[in-house]
């Protein structure tokens, strides 16, 4: 069945770095865009990054832009999500997610993981 | 900008049914939106995308209980005959052409 993986999350002193990754199974990923999203209590669901479908395309919400990463190795049917410079604010629940559409890099999420936990903590 | 809003909490009784609204920025009138549904301690589910002409495409698996409608920036979800396990918070997504839009999320407490 169609499915969405993430793992590495964990607990993470600030300032170090965290590589997330998010393994897809049942569809064609290379198909998709992937997009990773966060929750925190505070601010509830915030979208953090988007790899385009072939991998060339990537962008980022303002606020996330600079410290983050993704990327993808469609061999691998996987997409990642690099954090740098780790601070307390970081600390949530990070979900990959998939479109509903093919070949378009925003639509309708209508795959979602189950959700890693990172907390930045000393 | 585009934004959305939504009302933080709504309650309603066992069998009844409940409207929840997330309301789309102004001069976004003809976006649509995507309802998902976070049951406690879940990751979020998918339940149906809201067009700006009130249709509404549903994911299968999602009972009849829930339907999509649409006025004006406002966009529903009617969730009827509730039941217990409809006790969750609810999110409407929206996006454009560089970038993706949550609501805050509306908490239904079935009572």
């Amino acid at each position: 069945q169609v499915q969405l993986v993430e793992s590495g999350g964990g607990v993470v002193q600030p300032g170090r770095s965290l590589r997330l990754s998010c393994a897809a199974s049942g569809f064609t990923f290379s198909n998709y865009a992937l997009h990773w999203v966060r929750q925190t209590p505070d601010k509830g669901l915030e979208w953090v990054a988007v790899s385009s479908y072939e991998g060339r395309s990537k962008n980022y919400a303002d606020s996330m832009r600079g410290r983050f990463t993704v990327s993808r190795d469609n061999s691998k049917n996987t997409v990642y999500l690099q954090v740098d410079s780790l601070r307390a604010e970081d600390t949530a629940v990070y979900y990959c997610a998939r479109l509903e559409l093919e070949r378009r890099p925003y639509d309708a999420f209508n795959i979602w993981g189950q959700g890693t936990m990172v907390t930045v903590s000393s | 900008q585009l934004t959305l809003t939504q009302s933080p909490s709504a309650s309603a009784s066992l069998g009844a049914s409940v409207k929840l609204t997330c309301t789309l920025s102004g001069g976004h009138i003809n976006y649509a939106i995507a309802w998902h549904q976070q049951q406690p301690g879940k990751g979020p589910r998918y339940l149906m995308k809201v067009n700006s002409d009130g249709s509404h495409t549903k994911e299968g698996g999602i009972p009849d209980r829930f339907s999509g409608s649409s006025s004006g920036t406002e966009r529903y979800l009617t969730i009827s005959s509730l039941q217990s396990e409809d006790e969750a918070d609810y999110y409407c997504q929206t996006w454009d052409t560089a970038s993706v839009v949550f609501g805050g999320g509306t908490k239904l407490t079935v009572l």
